[in-house]
């Protein structure tokens, strides 16, 4: 059982350049959300989704996009990025409450 | 947006001690959860919290779910090795729901040996 996984885990950028972020669930969640996390900041929610075709935006969604074509995919879209978008995401997944299932990360870098 | 402040920041403990940290919103929150971050690791869920009153047990590891709703503890007994990472609050004001799940700022937990 693979939960949710993302790729890639280590990505590089220059500033500019836009990338996606890729989250998949084999659990049948319909919940789904991204987070940045920043030293001495926890972890930030940049958007979310309730279900296939609904999509919503957290805390912090200025330059990301995110889409939901399926159940078990949940890409994360950074249009022009920029150095104050190094971080580290983390996509989740969870029934209908907060009990989130993370993956393991994709560590960003924007120079 | 929502504020949750975590403390401490960072513990070091010796191994057999127990630990407690805490959580305080700036509103009221209908669920509190507590997770553990590992070095290179997604949040892992400890605990999940429903009630305001509520006492919940993992193991060596208990949460309380504050009255006020407004704070959740965690405790953990006997510390041993394993129990290095960052331990996470985080609350949600919808019933159950988890929409706009906050988390706080973290407690990173040290063993000394």
């Amino acid at each position: 059982n693979a939960g949710v996984t993302q790729t890639p885990k280590f990505q590089v950028l220059k500033t500019g350049q836009s990338m996606t972020l890729q989250c998949a669930q084999d659990m049948n969640h319909e919940y789904m959300s991204w987070y940045r996390q920043d030293p001495g900041m926890g972890l930030r929610l940049i958007h979310y989704s309730v279900g296939a075709g609904i999509t919503d935006q957290g805390e912090v969604p200025n330059g990301y996009n995110v889409s939901r074509s399926t159940t078990e995919d949940f890409p994360l879209r950074l249009l022009s990025a920029a150095p104050s978008q190094t971080s580290v995401y983390f996509c989740a997944s969870s029934y209908w409450t907060g009990e989130l299932f993370f993956g393991e990360g994709s560590r960003l870098t924007v120079l | 947006g929502q504020q949750l402040n975590q403390s401490p920041q960072s513990m070091f403990i010796q191994e057999g001690e127990d630990v407690s940290m805490n959580c305080t919103s700036s509103s009221i929150f209908n669920t509190w959860l507590w997770y553990k971050q590992e070095p290179g690791e997604g949040p892992v869920l400890l605990i999940a919290l429903y009630k305001a009153g509520e006492l919940t047990s993992n193991g060596r590891l208990t949460a309380q779910f504050g009255i006020t709703r407004k704070d959740s503890f965690l405790n953990i007994s006997a510390s041993i090795p394993s129990d290095v990472g960052i331990y996470f609050c985080a609350g949600s004001e919808e019933d159950f729901g988890n929409e706009k799940l906050t988390f706080g700022t973290g407690t990173r937990l040290t063993i000394i040996p």
